[in-house]
């Protein structure tokens, strides 16, 4: 299947500061992905969609200012989480859509554990 | 509202015995079915899909699942868990002409040896 990454793996930050989380599609181009939220012992909750070369498309109650997503080429779309604070700590998870024979599918990253202190 | 329910929220099983995790969704229109697997520590996996044809999909790892349109189902099944299917399943719903995906609460198992 398809192989999609995430870095950093986890990341440690203070309150007011900014972090970067990357999705990259490893073997294939991907012109679209998605962004996931996951709380402890939830299930995962669409953030936003990220369309290569456009602006990004949010869930409704996602703050667009504050979860910056940048989708500048085919294989990497970028989540940066802008003065974070604690209520941002979270799971963050990228998928990335993958579209072949009429099947469109979502392969997902490994996920970037976010904690703001 | 379109939505996807799994109402086992823990199963625990012992080797060798069977497996039936439900999912329920409300569309009343064509739909994309998936299970999910997360096993601890990992990202999630694709276990199988149905998108048209034969309602009963044969997925990996001896997983399958069956499509019941009349009544808006898609339960996994497996005749025989090891305890390496401990994990945490998703059954996930894209509907309409939309990219993206709805996912149930999701279902942790526990198989023991």
């Amino acid at each position: 299947g398809a192989v999609v990454s995430q870095h950093p793996s986890w990341v440690i930050c203070k309150s007011g500061t900014s972090v970067k989380i990357e999705c990259r599609s490893l073997d294939f181009q991907a012109t679209t992905m998605f962004w996931y939220r996951q709380f402890p012992k939830q299930s995962l909750m669409l953030m936003a969609t990220s369309n290569e070369g456009s602006k990004a498309t949010y869930e409704q109650g996602v703050e667009k200012d504050k979860f910056l997503i940048n989708h500048a080429s085919l294989t990497l779309s970028t989540l940066t989480v802008t003065s974070a604070h604690p209520e941002d700590s979270s799971f963050y998870i990228c998928s990335a859509r993958v579209a072949a024979g009429g099947q469109e599918t979502q392969y997902f990253g490994p996920g970037t554990r976010l904690l703001v202190l | 509202a379109q939505s996807v329910s799994q109402h086992n929220h823990h199963v625990i099983l012992s080797e060798a015995a069977s497996l039936e995790l439900g999912c329920n969704y409300s569309y009343g229109g064509t739909v994309n079915l998936f299970w999910y697997v997360q096993y601890p520590g990992q990202h999630l996996q694709l276990l199988l899909k149905y998108f048209s044809g034969d309602p009963l999909v044969k997925g990996i790892k001896g997983f399958e699942a069956e499509f019941i349109k009349s009544k808006f189902s898609f339960n996994l099944r497996k005749p025989s868990v090891q305890w390496s299917d401990t994990a945490e399943y998703f059954c996930a719903m894209r509907f309409g002409g939309y990219n993206k995906l709805i996912f149930g609460a999701g279902t942790r198992l526990a198989v023991h040896p």
